[in-house]
């Protein structure tokens, strides 16, 4: 069981826009401010998308975008693209005693 | 250019060990926090440990604490992870990752990631 909980699946079609969640806990998303996101495609490493709750690393494109509120995270991807279609993970600094942690993933398909 | 490259994955019988190994170029190594992160066959992202960028801290899941250790070789840029009474359950690719930011002690982001070696504990 992970220690952050994303729905297992999440489907959209193109020009759609879709939101991932993220829930943690106190110990976790709702105190710091470090929540990233990550994309995964099959037989590949992930790819940072989000840092930092909202920040977008320079070349990532401006559909991505993240939130959080309380103890829950959010990425939006608009104009949802074929390309947009794999695995999704959201992961939280949780403090001095567990560190790192990741959710288990979401598994984006673009109908 | 940044590379991660990630050596030393293979198949091992429960109980033995293994030492991975991932070199870096393309930056300062000793300025980035380090960290390995798994992932089962079919599952999702787990973290195992961590690095500081000048050695001195290191961080563990409790999954592996005690049985693993992480630590760097900074005249070499490379990272190592000294896996010991493997189990069953720590079949995975691993992978290497540089935290995000120069400084930090321990990253929660990473913005590079290595090709993941794979580790099969079997018998």
């Amino acid at each position: 069981q992970s220690a952050l909980t994303q729905p297992a699946s999440v489907s959209g079609s193109p020009g759609q826009s879709i939101t991932l969640s993220c829930t943690g806990t106190s110990r976790d998303i709702g105190t710091y401010n470090y929540v990233s996101w990550y994309q995964q495609h099959p037989g590949k490493a992930p790819k940072l998308m989000i840092y930092d709750v909202s920040d977008r690393p320079s070349g990532v494109s401006n559909r991505f975008s993240g939130s959080k509120s309380g103890n829950t995270a959010s990425l939006t991807i608009s104009g949802l693209q074929a390309e947009d279609e794999a695995d999704y993970y959201c992961c939280s600094y949780a403090g001095s005693s567990t560190h790192v942690v990741f959710g288990g993933g979401t598994q984006l398909t673009v109908l | 250019e940044v590379q991660l490259l990630e050596s030393g994955g293979g198949l091992v019988q429960p109980g033995g060990s293994l030492r991975l190994s991932c070199g870096a170029s393309g930056f300062t190594f000793t300025n980035y926090a380090m960290s390995w992160v798994r992932q089962a066959p079919g599952k999702g992202l787990e973290w195992v440990s961590a690095i500081s960028g000048n050695g001195v801290s290191t961080y563990y899941a409790d999954s592996v604490k005690g049985r693993f250790t992480i630590s760097r070789d900074i005249s070499e840029n490379t990272l190592f992870l000294q896996m010991n009474s493997l189990r069953a359950e720590d079949t995975a690719v691993y992978y290497c990752a540089k935290g995000d930011r120069a400084g930090q002690w321990l990253a929660s982001s990473f913005d590079y990631w290595g090709q993941g070696t794979l580790v099969t504990v079997s018998s």
